[in-house]
Parts: structure tokens; sequence; C-alpha cells
């Protein structure tokens, strides 16, 4: 299995672009994780999905931020319009199911200018 | 949400010595405990984990200990190596809910 697949790793954009990140979960993984990476604020969890349906989107930070997962296979996150303080790495997850390991994807690394 | 608080933030040892990470918690409903590494620049990934219902595992190097009375858990690296060296998160599940909260990380630092 290729794990956990992520596009694109790297983005730069400029303020009050639209920005798309992709996931592909793990075949047979049924929840899905969107965390953000920053230095000052750690791992945050966005929002997570469990078979295709979002449980829990506390974590995303304002409307400019949203996610989909239109089938088992496939997850995008939006971000529109940008602004520099997006800047961060994403990371997707996916797992199994309860009390199982959440494998992260390598990362998309976003900058905002 | 839960709240967890992971200590110290930056740990430095030489190599052979030990390092503990340590972890408190609030919820007494917590009941999953993994703990990830993540390298410099790389994505996090699980080095091992511990349920409720066991109070200490061990994996070659690596052990967590659980305290549900005190909630705390503690990771635990011996013979420490420079490949070691990473930020070290723990994290906990509550309940029934699939998410897990995240600690805000140790980076440990191994010196030859």
């Amino acid at each position: 299995d290729a794990g956990v697949i992520q596009s694109p790793r790297h983005e730069v954009t400029e303020m009050g672009q639209e920005v798309t990140l992709r996931c592909k979960p793990i075949s047979g993984h049924n929840s899905l994780f969107w965390y953000r990476q920053t230095m000052m604020r750690g791992l945050e969890l966005l929002i997570y999905f469990n078979n295709n349906v979002p449980i829990d989107d506390s974590g995303m930070p304002e409307d400019r931020f949203s996610a989909k997962m239109p089938n088992a296979s496939f997850s995008t996150l939006k971000i529109q319009p940008s602004e520099p303080r997006d800047s961060a790495v994403y990371f997707c997850a996916s797992n199994p199911g309860h009390y199982n390991e959440q494998f992260f994807g390598p990362g998309t690394r976003l900058t905002v200018l | 949400g839960e709240n967890v608080e992971q200590h110290p933030s930056t740990l430095s040892v030489q190599e052979g010595d030990s390092a503990v990470i340590k972890c408190t918690y609030s919820d007494s409903a917590s009941n999953y405990f993994p703990w990830y590494k993540q390298e410099l620049g790389k994505r996090p990934q699980l080095i091992i984990d511990i349920r409720s219902n066991v109070g200490e595992k061990k994996d070659q190097r690596i052990a967590v200990t659980l305290n549900k009375t005190a909630k705390h858990f503690s990771l635990h690296i011996t013979e420490t190596q420079p490949e070691d060296s990473a930020v070290y998160f723990c994290a906990l599940l509550t309940g029934t809910a699939s998410k897990l909260t995240f600690g805000t990380g140790t980076r440990l630092q191994v010196t030859l």
C-alpha cells in the first residue's frame, strides 16, 4: 500500500488566492483527519470524517476553510481566500477504526505570500 | 474538549542516557494513549501505544507507563541514540470519539 497520499507537497500562493489540498486515504480506512501544524500552535485537528461524513469540524478556524469527502478514497481541504497566517504544514491522516494507529500523509507545506 | 499537558518542551540528553517525557490529562474517560515521533521535515509516526486496561508496555528501548489514578502517562527511552532525536507527541482518545488530542510536543536532542 502506498500509504496516505497528499498533493501538492508544496504550495506557494499569494494572499487572496484559493488553495485546494488533496488527500487519498489508505484503502479500507474509514476515518480521515485533517491537521494543521505550525511552530506557534503545534498540531491542530481541523476536521475529521467517519465513513465520508464530517463528524467534528470544531477545529476549522473560520469560514474561509472548508473540507469535503465525496467518496471513501478522496478528500479536499479548501481555503478561500487564503491569508499569510494560513501558512503551515497541512497533514491528512487515516485509520481503520477506533483504537487504531493514525497513519499520516507526507503533508503539504503551504506558504501564502 | 479534552486537554493534555506535555513536559518538558525540550530535552537534551547524552547518547546512552535515558529520556522521560510525561503527559497529564484531565478526563478519566480517556482510554487510549499513543505516542508519535516526528523527525525534522517528516510526518508523525506511531512508536508505541497503550490502552487503559494496561499499566505498562515495552518495545525494545521504548516503554510507556500509564497511571490512571493520577491521570498521567510517560514515555521512556533507554540507551538513547542520535537517531532518537526528534519531536515526540503524546496523544489520547476519549470515549467513543475517533479523534486524538495531541500534546504540545517535546523536542528531544541526543548529543554525542
